[in-house]
Parts: structure tokens; sequence; C-alpha cells
């Protein structure tokens, strides 16, 4: 089954914890998005990477890390989660091209304490 | 730079009301168009699309026209279910800088 996978799925922890969410795509995209869903402001991407080793910053890259060795991972790493980090995560993956549409992951729901 | 502006919820229907939820847009060019739903603890997955203007994308009973003139891309479904409630965002793409989606809006179907 095509899918973007997405690990944990419910994370709480302190602020100051290194934390990583990882993220799996078996659809062969080259492009792959991660994004924070917080209430009345809709979908923000933190990061982006176009294909392997290729990264770049979103709108809201603050305080995130991104890795691309692999073409079908996009981990997101929290070198030191702090409570403004407190969201819903999700990574998503595309063919490149504007026409394509996004396939989402089912989302990583993170609270920092 | 680009964005999207979606009618504010929560939106509340009866069965079978017709439902519109405006999507407005702002960017350089011709972006193509979608429309996604996110049903209840899942992620979000498309509903529909237009790559141009005038084109209608449709699913599942909804419908959405790419309009240049008003830059706009309602979505629109004649008699709604329960089964239809979630929140749909409008969103745009322009090519590989991904997508910009609106706030979302939250559909409540009630029986």
């Amino acid at each position: 089954e095509a899918q973007v996978t997405q690990n944990p799925r419910y994370l709480i922890t302190v602020t100051g914890k290194k934390l990583t969410v990882t993220c799996s795509q078996n659809m062969n995209h080259e492009y792959m998005s991660w994004y924070r869903q917080d209430p009345g402001l809709g979908l923000r991407q933190i990061y982006y990477s176009m294909n392997v080793e290729v990264t770049d910053k979103g709108d809201v890259p603050e305080g995130y890390k991104v890795s691309r060795k692999e073409k079908r991972n996009f981990p997101l790493i929290l070198e030191s989660p702090s409570p403004n980090q407190t969201s819903l995560y999700f990574c998503a993956s595309r063919f490149s091209g504007r026409y394509n549409e996004q396939f989402f992951g089912p989302g990583t729901r993170l609270t920092v304490l | 730079g680009d964005s999207v502006t979606q009618m504010e919820g929560p939106v509340t229907l009866s069965e079978e009301a017709f439902l519109t939820i405006n999507c407005t847009y702002t960017a350089t060019g011709y972006p193509s168009l979608f429309w996604y739903v996110q049903y209840p603890g899942e992620g979000l997955q498309l509903l529909l699309k237009a790559t141009k203007a005038d084109d209608k994308g449709s699913n599942k009973g909804f419908e959405a026209t790419y309009r240049k003139e008003t830059t706009s891309f309602h979505l629109e479904k004649g008699s709604v279910q329960v089964s239809d409630s979630a929140v749909y965002f409008c969103a745009l793409s322009r090519g590989n800088n991904d997508m910009r989606f609106g706030a979302g809006t939250r559909l409540t179907v009630k029986p």
C-alpha cells in the first residue's frame, strides 16, 4: 500500500529533551515536506526537501532540523524542544511539479511541557 | 507572496443542505489549486484539484471551479451528509516550493 508513515503518533516530552520524529514514504517521491498545524493557522511549512541531500527552510524553520540521506526518509529533529513547539505535525511527499498532489502522513501530536 | 484565504468556520449544516466554502488566493502566474479534507484523527487527503483557469475539479459530489478573474476556487456540494463532517483546506501550488494552505474550515453536518 502506498503510504507515508510517521512515528511516533503521540509524544509528550519536556523542555530541552532532544527528539526525532521519523517520516518514511514508499512511493519513490522526490519531494518531501514537514508541516505543523495549529488552530486558526492552517498548515505551515517547516522544511522541505526536493531530493536526497537537498533541503531548504519553509515558513517556520526555527527550532527544527531535518536531513535527507535517503530518498524514502525525512526525519524531523527538535534539538531543544520548547512549549511553543507543541503542535500537530504532518509529513508529506509527492512527485516534483506543481500539478502533483501531496500525500500526507497520519500526523504526530507533540506536547512539550 | 502567495496566500490562500478561506471563509472562517465553523460551518454547521443539516443533512441534505447545500454547502459552499469560499476560497480566494493571491499568487503570481498560474498556480494549481487544491481542496484537501481532514477527517478526525487523520492526515489530509486530496479531495479535488484544478490545474488551469476554468477547470472544474470534482469528486464525491464536491465541485470547485478555478476562476482566474476572481482568483477564487469555492468548494460546493449540493447535498451534504453526516459523513462529510471534516475540516476542509484550500491550497495552491506554483511549483517545487510547495503548497500554501488556507486556515481550514470545519464542517459539521447534523442528521
